[in-house]
């Protein structure tokens, strides 16, 4: 058990709402990746926070954005939603040189 | 760009049977790259990375740079290895490139 946990574990919203996915690291952990993964693709890298700064951020849009707290744990808020966010969200933190991936937040965008 | 490809969606072999995941990999600098795997109902999770060269559950990988390729290797399928299967590539500082995936199914 990596320790790696995400919140909600299921989410519907309607195209044009906001929403906040939530993580929480393993302890002393002090970087955390958020990837977005489509229904039958591979993940792919959003950004990265390391310290509470983003430190990295994939091919996305303003509108995702992110924040890391103090206590190891992290949020991605996606404004404007669009049907093409459904996915599933995944957070890793990781120490050194291994991630270690959450189970996901399923979003669907009706 | 960085890019990782996983030909194959679907790979269906019989138990005992060897196994060949194909990644290949474009990225201009010296690569890191990594397999995960993610069983059935659980989370993705790191299977091995090329440079501990090291064998997990009898799974190999080798990096090939002259054909850009890391292909992961087990010579005999167990039922259990059954599950999807994710190259990546490490851009910098832990920010995975990952590949479409491939299935893995092994049948009694």
């Amino acid at each position: 058990e990596t320790g790696v946990t995400q919140s909600p574990t299921h989410l519907i919203k309607t195209r044009g709402q906001q929403v906040t996915l939530r993580c929480s690291s393993q302890s002393g952990h002090n970087t955390v990746s958020w990837y977005q993964q489509a229904l039958g693709q591979g993940p792919q890298f959003i950004f990265q926070y390391y310290r509470e700064e983003e430190n990295g951020r994939g091919n996305f849009p303003p509108r995702f954005s992110g924040l890391q707290f103090p206590n190891y744990s992290s949020e991605l808020n996606v404004n404007a939603l669009e049907l093409d966010d459904s996915a599933l969200y995944l957070c890793a933190s990781s120490l050194e040189d291994t991630q270690y991936f959450g189970p996901g937040t399923r979003l669907t965008v009706l | 760009a960085q890019r990782v490809t996983q030909p194959e969606k679907l790979l269906s072999v019989f138990k005992g049977a060897p196994v060949e995941l194909k990644c290949n990999y474009s990225y201009s600098g010296s690569p890191e790259l990594f397999w995960y795997v993610q069983y059935s109902r659980q989370r993705l999770q790191l299977l091995l990375r090329h440079i501990s060269r090291e064998s997990i559950k009898g799974f190999t990988a080798d990096l090939n740079k002259g054909e850009t390729s890391f292909h992961l290797k087990k010579p005999f399928a167990q039922e259990e290895d059954s599950a999807m299967y994710y190259c990546a590539l490490n851009n910098a500082g832990n920010m995975l490139t990952f590949g479409g995936g491939t299935r893995l199914m092994v049948k009694p």
